[in-house]
């Protein structure tokens, strides 16, 4: 089955630097990809997502790349804020999964004032 | 859009007994819904998947006797939590998708706790 591994577990970065947190997949089939925003407390909240036949997708601060041929994909986050401190899960659709996700460990991102 | 919401945020309850979560989608219709638990410091681990009208799909090691999940309708999913023990004790997050749809919109989650 489907196996996604995220790095690093937790990042820190200062205010106005870039975050960059990465994934990879196992199955060459699955075909999306979403990045989640989990604050303290609250269900995780959909920040961008990508499909496996576009190669980056960007949404103002935050950008999304995928290497199918590697099997990874990254998010990009630039002019970090304290309000992007949070827990950040990537997952993958396997295809042939029905629409079941299969996520990533999580990475604590902290950023600094 | 895309608005999911949990009902209660918050419950403890005694040992033994049942609870009842509900997860709505106020604002598109939910054909298919999913159930997670989260312990602190990890991941989402998927419970089970429902489609309405039909049982629930559980994943290997879910109780389906101990965790009864209804998906009633286009926008109202419950999870029953039964004959609860402290080790039940965990966040309940639920998640759900429109027909045909890759995205799926998560609740704000459910923490139970049992004493």
């Amino acid at each position: 089955g489907e196996n996604v591994e995220q790095h690093p577990s937790t990042l820190s970065v200062q205010e106005g630097d870039s975050a960059v947190i990465k994934c990879t997949y196992s199955d060459s089939a699955s075909n999306y990809f979403p990045w989640y925003k989990q604050e303290l407390g609250k269900g995780p909240q959909l920040i961008i997502d990508i499909r496996s036949n576009v190669g980056e997708k960007k949404d103002q601060r935050i950008a999304v790349t995928l290497n199918k041929t590697a099997k990874h994909f990254s998010l990009h986050i630039t002019e970090t804020q304290p309000e992007d401190s949070a827990v950040y899960f990537c997952a993958a659709r396997p295809r042939l999964y029905g629409q079941n996700f299969v996520f990533g460990p999580g990475t604590r991102l902290s950023v600094l004032p | 859009g895309a608005v999911v919401s949990q009902h209660p945020s918050r419950v403890i309850c005694k040992s033994g007994t049942s609870v009842k979560i509900e997860c709505r989608s106020l604002d598109f219709q939910a054909t298919t819904m999913f159930w997670y638990r989260q312990f602190p410091k990890q991941s989402l681990m998927l419970m089970a998947t429902s489609n309405e009208g039909s049982k629930a799909t559980y994943e290997q090691g879910v109780e389906k006797d101990k965790f009864l999940i209804n998906h009633a309708s286009l926008t109202l999913s419950t999870l029953t939590v039964t004959s609860a023990h402290p080790e039940d004790s965990s966040f309940y997050i639920c998640s759900a998708s429109s027909g045909g749809s890759y995205e799926q919109y998560f609740g704000p989650g459910t923490r139970l706790t049992v004493t």
